[in-house]
């Protein structure tokens, strides 16, 4: 158990509908990151919050948005699904700004049919 | 932009043969780099990591080392065991984008007995 707790482990929902992510971070972390892993795109930085305030921003869909709530805790919210959003999405958390690594949680697994 | 590039996978040894995966980077600055392991149906676990030029990583049998002049950060296992059969990640963090992580798109290793 890494310490940073992902949920669900596995979504399976149709094209055009919402859902979302939950992530709790290792306790004591302020930032948390959220991850794409799909086969063709590999690793891809969604967002970064630091202890509520969005820090870092990569590319990340419109239809997607996330925030970080007073107890640390993130949800990355999926609107408006198409098939290519399949995906395995991380959450990641770190003290600080990332500068001695994340602590990554074993991810949603979200397929969209 | 910022990039990491790895050796395509898979990689194939046997058990007790020295492993060396490749991993260069583009980037502005002193970015500092890491590597991450990612075992099957896991997230990613940090395994080592480098902050400044000539800086050596090393966990578990497993070394790379911050060369700025070659933008290289190889990683290298003098005897690899099956257990060390996973996917591996080079990424670097640059200095001005809070914590966002660039990964390279992973290489697959299998240790065969």
């Amino acid at each position: 158990d890494s310490g940073v707790t992902q949920t669900p482990k596995h979504l399976i929902t149709a094209t055009g509908q919402r859902v979302t992510l939950r992530c709790s971070p290792r306790s004591g972390d302020l930032s948390v990151y959220w991850y794409q892993q799909s086969l063709d795109q590999g690793l891809q930085f969604l967002i970064q919050y630091y202890n509520g305030e969005e820090r870092a921003k990569g590319n990340i869909l419109e239809r997607f948005s996330a925030q970080q709530f007073p107890d640390l805790h993130s949800e990355l919210n999926l609107s408006s699904l198409e098939l290519g959003d399949s995906a395995l999405y991380f959450c990641a958390s770190s003290p600080g700004d990332g500068g001695f690594g994340y602590t990554f949680g074993s991810g949603t697994r979200l397929t969209v049919v | 932009g910022d990039s990491v590039t790895q050796m395509e996978g898979p990689v194939t040894l046997s058990e007790e043969a020295f492993l060396t995966i490749n991993c260069t980077y583009t980037a502005t600055g002193y970015p500092s780099l890491f590597w991450y392991v990612q075992y099957p149906g896991e997230g990613l676990q940090l395994l080592l990591k480098a902050t400044k030029a000539d800086d050596k990583g090393s966990n578990k049998g497993f070394e790379a080392t911050y060369r700025k002049e070659t933008t290289s950060f190889h990683l290298e296992k003098g005897s690899v065991q099956v257990s060390d059969s996973a996917v591996y990640f080079c990424a670097l963090k640059s200095n001005n984008q809070g914590g966002k992580l660039i990964f390279g798109q992973g290489t697959e290793l299998s240790v065969k007995p």
